[in-house]
């Protein structure tokens, strides 16, 4: 299948400080890519779908000037969290449309203190 | 909007089959996904049928899908330890998004 690679795959940051998250798609190309947040022992939670060369269309209720998404490329997405606070500790995953289908990359935890 | 449902928990004995069962609520669904998640670790994708199928086949896994009833299940012959996970059915509806079941631990004992 195809690979979905995240980096890094766990950070720890101060609260006040921003945090990026990339998305890379390995042997594919993705127009489309999706960030999803999951909090523990819960299913995942779409927060924005991001569009190669066009603004990410976020989910109601998610703030897209605190989740900032960029997709530049058509194997790179990024998520950068603005002004991290405690309460945006959570596990963001990232996955990549493949024609039908969509392959998630690894998943990376954010910790903020 | 719609709705995916899962049962949250599945205990089964090394070498039964484990049976994890989905409904969905969106008519116009076009595939219908299985996906499994290991602790700590991002969601991989088993299988998945296109909703014009009743049922696919694949090695260990089958998948059945009754339409009529938006029903879709995940079997496991001869589960094994390593199957031990979360299991996230999903809708593939219209357009892009996929909306994802609770997700179904499965725990697999001696």
């Amino acid at each position: 299948g195809a690979v979905v690679s995240q980096h890094p795959s766990r950070v720890i940051c101060k609260s006040g400080t921003s945090v990026k998250i990339e998305c890379r798609s390995l042997d594919f190309q993705a127009t489309t890519m999706f960030w999803y947040r999951q909090f523990p022992k819960k299913s995942l939670m779409l927060m924005a779908t991001s569009n190669e060369g066009s603004k990410a269309t976020y989910e109601q209720g998610v703030e897209k000037d605190k989740f900032l998404i960029n997709h530049a490329s058509l194997t790179l997405s990024t998520l950068t969290v603005t002004s991290a606070h405690p309460e945006d500790s959570s596990f963001y995953i990232c996955s990549a449309r493949n024609q039908e289908t969509q392959y998630f990359g690894p998943g990376t935890r954010l910790l903020v203190l | 909007g719609e709705d995916v449902e899962q049962s949250l928990f599945l205990s089964v004995r090394e070498g039964d089959s484990s049976v994890i069962n989905c409904t969905y609520t969106d008519s116009s669904s076009t595939y219908l996904y299985w996906y499994k998640q290991e602790p700590g670790a991002g969601l991989q994708l088993l299988t998945y049928i296109f909703s014009n199928m009743d049922m696919k086949q694949d090695q260990r896994l089958t998948v059945l899908l009754n339409k009529k009833d938006k029903h879709l299940s995940l079997r496991i012959a001869d589960t094994q330890t390593g199957d031990s996970a979360i299991y996230f059915c999903a809708d593939g509806g219209g357009g892009n998004k996929l909306t994802f079941g609770t997700g179904t631990q499965l725990k697999v004992e001696l």
